[in-house]
């Protein structure tokens, strides 16, 4: 089945700074979306992006398809962007299931 | 409602007894999915629903793992005979079906097996 690599596994800044979390998928992908965790464990919809660059204030994605990777960006963060980030991608070839990486563990510092 | 709701949000058992955990999806998505997270295996699929057709269980562990859909609507995931390894969160996902394949996710249920 396909694989999802997520680097780096953790991420310690301190608030304000910038991060790039980064996706990896080794096939072709119907769908690709980055996922909050948060600290009770909900999973947030932060992107839909199979494709393309979306922005949503602080936060914005690119999914290269064709090279098979996904970048999240965040600006200026902030102590409640601490969290799991995820990254999960639905195959073009076979069933509907997502598939997850292991996650990038982001923790902002005051 | 506005978003997937799941229930119980905690429940701890005894190892050997069977537990049920509910998921309702969001009202009109037809598809529906379970998957769990743990410790050592991370988030993985179990089963995934879409309207009539038959369920896509290919990710359930063991035969003590099932899940049914009544109505289209809502979904009750069934554990038999728990193990300790059965120890997770049980998160459940519904989407609707059209021009993307965006899922929404529960707050999910936390599982102790004792």
């Amino acid at each position: 089945g396909i694989q999802v690599e997520q680097s780096p596994p953790d991420l310690i800044l301190q608030e304000g700074a910038n991060s790039t979390l980064r996706c990896n998928f080794s096939d072709s992908v119907n769908n690709l979306q980055w996922f909050h965790q948060n600290p009770w464990g909900q999973l947030i919809n932060l992107f839909y992006i199979p494709s393309g660059t979306k922005q949503n204030g602080r936060l914005s994605a690119t999914t290269v398809a064709t090279e098979r990777y996904s970048l999240l960006y965040i600006s200026s963060s902030q102590t409640t962007d601490s969290g799991v980030y995820f990254c999960a991608v639905l195959s073009n070839f076979g069933n509907e299931k997502l598939t997850f990486g292991t996650g990038t563990r982001l923790t902002i510092i005051p | 409602g506005a978003g997937v709701s799941q229930s119980p949000s905690n429940k701890v058992t005894e190892k050997g007894k069977d537990v049920e955990l509910r998921c309702d999806p969001i009202s009109g998505h037809t598809a529906l999915y379970w998957y769990r997270q743990s410790l050592g295996q991370g988030l993985e699929f179990l089963i995934y629903f879409q309207g009539n057709s038959a369920p896509d269980k290919s990710g359930l562990p063991s035969d003590r793992f099932s899940a049914e859909r009544t109505g289209g609507s809502v979904s009750t995931l069934t554990i038999q005979r728990t193990q300790q390894e059965d120890s997770a969160v049980y998160l459940c996902a519904s989407r609707s079906l059209g021009a993307t394949y965006e899922q929404y996710f529960g707050p999910g249920t936390r599982l102790t097996v004792t």
